[in-house]
């Protein structure tokens, strides 16, 4: 299977818990993002790597919140001191940089619940 | 105002029907625009981009209105696999920004 991948795929933790996730995104993409979706909403941006340099990152990512991309492969994302309202799915995407359209894949996501 | 809005849902239609779903967008700089379909407790797919002249795609055209800032799905000969959310998605011009800002999602279901 070459298409993104995230682990682990399910997360229950206590309030208070760190947490870490991490995204093996499709090997020749050089793009990877970070979304947060809840239950009847659509995914919300998180941040964005291109290679290993982080990009941007939405006003969502609040201080408790670090990812990384250290050799410019995978990416994992850490929740500090976690809080009910951080339960969501995380999903990871990557895309080229090259073509028109740069068609982000998402991968499985990460179901955190936080209790 | 939501940057990206649409109407929830959910549509229940028989096979065979046609429907349409509609979505607004607020950032008048954004640049590309697309369809994605999310299967329950799946990730979204790309199910198609939308171009100003309109595209097609089988049974599935979308339209772009850049003046009105409006986009919209159709699909037609509705089958039971189309059941589904379909998020319209849209991505902002200029800088690094890459991110997509998505919908809360329209949710079809197809009934026999």
């Amino acid at each position: 299977d070459t298409g993104v991948s995230q682990n682990p795929r399910h997360k229950i933790t206590k309030r208070g818990q760190n947490v870490t996730f991490r995204c093996d995104p499709i090997s020749e993409h050089n793009r990877l993002y970070w979304y947060r979706q809840t239950l009847g909403q659509g995914p919300e941006f998180l941040t964005y790597f291109q290679n290993e340099a982080q990009l941007e990152k939405s006003r969502l990512l609040s201080d408790r919140f670090s990812a990384e991309r250290p050799k410019g492969s995978f990416s994992t994302l850490e929740i500090q001191r976690t809080e009910q309202g951080d339960s969501a799915m995380y999903l990871c995407a990557s895309s080229k940089t090259s073509g028109s359209i740069n068609e982000q894949f998402f991968g499985p996501g990460t179901r955190l619940t936080v209790l | 105002r939501k940057e990206v809005e649409q109407d929830p849902g959910p549509f229940n239609v028989p096979e065979g029907a046609t429907v349409a779903f509609n979505c607004t967008y607020s950032n008048s700089a954004s640049q590309s625009f697309f369809w994605y379909r999310q299967d329950c407790r799946k990730e979204p797919k790309l199910l198609m981009s939308v171009y100003s002249s309109g595209n097609e795609d089988g049974r599935f055209t979308a339209q772009l209105n850049r003046a009105s800032q409006y986009i919209s799905l159709l699909i037609r000969d509705s089958k039971l696999s189309d059941s589904a959310t379909y998020l319209c998605v849209v991505k902002d011009r200029g800088g690094t920004a890459s991110k997509l800002t998505f919908g809360t999602g329209t949710r079809l279901q197809v009934t026999l």
